[in-house]
């Protein structure tokens, strides 16, 4: 089966920076996602890595090493809206996700 | 309407009752999906539309059957649920299914609670 493992929680303050780690054992690779899902909300997303390296868009970056099966998903100068839940999720093949239980972040003032 | 929507957002039924959730997507996407989410664990993929046929049923209960009449709408048909069955209900669709990016878009889900 696949096993997709992310901290439970993380508390951090207003204008710091976080990071969330997702790391990964999954029977094949086609891409990680990392979504974003405020409370009764839908998971929107946020950023995709195919390759090894680091993407930046704005605020938000994110790394992959396929070899380490290893992301996460650094968020810089928080901000209270920031607060929600984080998945991470694996394409293994070409369509079927499979997703992380979520990394709830708190941000406090 | 933009993007992907469900109705209703919340639904309370007892066990011997019939109901049913509805999805449409408003992206011109060829593929639609059902998840269901239950507390602090992961997304669990339920069944998977492309071009309205069905090309993923992952071991989900006869208890819970899918309907495709188009490629923006998706049903979810309930009967004889579970107390268990209680979740949120995602559904989502993308561009296609196969390689590259291929971005899910996620509706906002229906609280579906179980007597």
């Amino acid at each position: 089966g696949q096993n997709i493992d992310q901290p439970t929680e993380m508390t951090a303050t207003e204008g710091a920076i976080v990071q969330i780690n997702c790391t990964y054992q999954t029977s094949g690779f086609n891409g990680l996602f990392w979504y974003q899902q405020h409370a009764g909300e839908a998971p929107t997303f946020l950023s995709y890595n195919v390759l090894d390296g680091l993407e930046e868009k704005g605020r938000f970056s994110s790394f992959l090493s396929r070899s380490k099966g290893y992301s996460y998903l650094l968020l810089k100068e928080l901000q209270m809206k920031d607060s929600a839940s984080y998945l991470c999720a694996v394409r293994d093949g070409d369509y079927k996700l499979s997703f992380g239980a979520g990394t709830t972040v708190t941000v406090r003032a | 309407e933009t993007g992907v929507t469900q109705t209703p957002r919340h639904l309370v039924m007892g066990m011997t009752n019939k109901k049913s959730l509805k999805c449409e997507q408003h992206l011109g996407h060829n593929a639609m999906y059902w998840y269901k989410q239950s507390a602090k664990k992961p997304l669990e993929l339920m069944f998977v539309y492309s071009l309205e046929e069905r090309v993923e049923n992952n071991s989900v209960p006869s208890r819970f059957s899918p309907e495709c009449p188009n490629s923006s709408h998706l049903f979810l048909h309930l009967h004889t649920l579970q107390p268990e069955d209680s979740a949120l209900y995602l559904c989502a669709s993308s561009q296609d299914l196969g390689q590259g990016f291929n971005e899910q878009f996620f509706g906002p889900g229906t609280r579906l609670t179980v007597l």
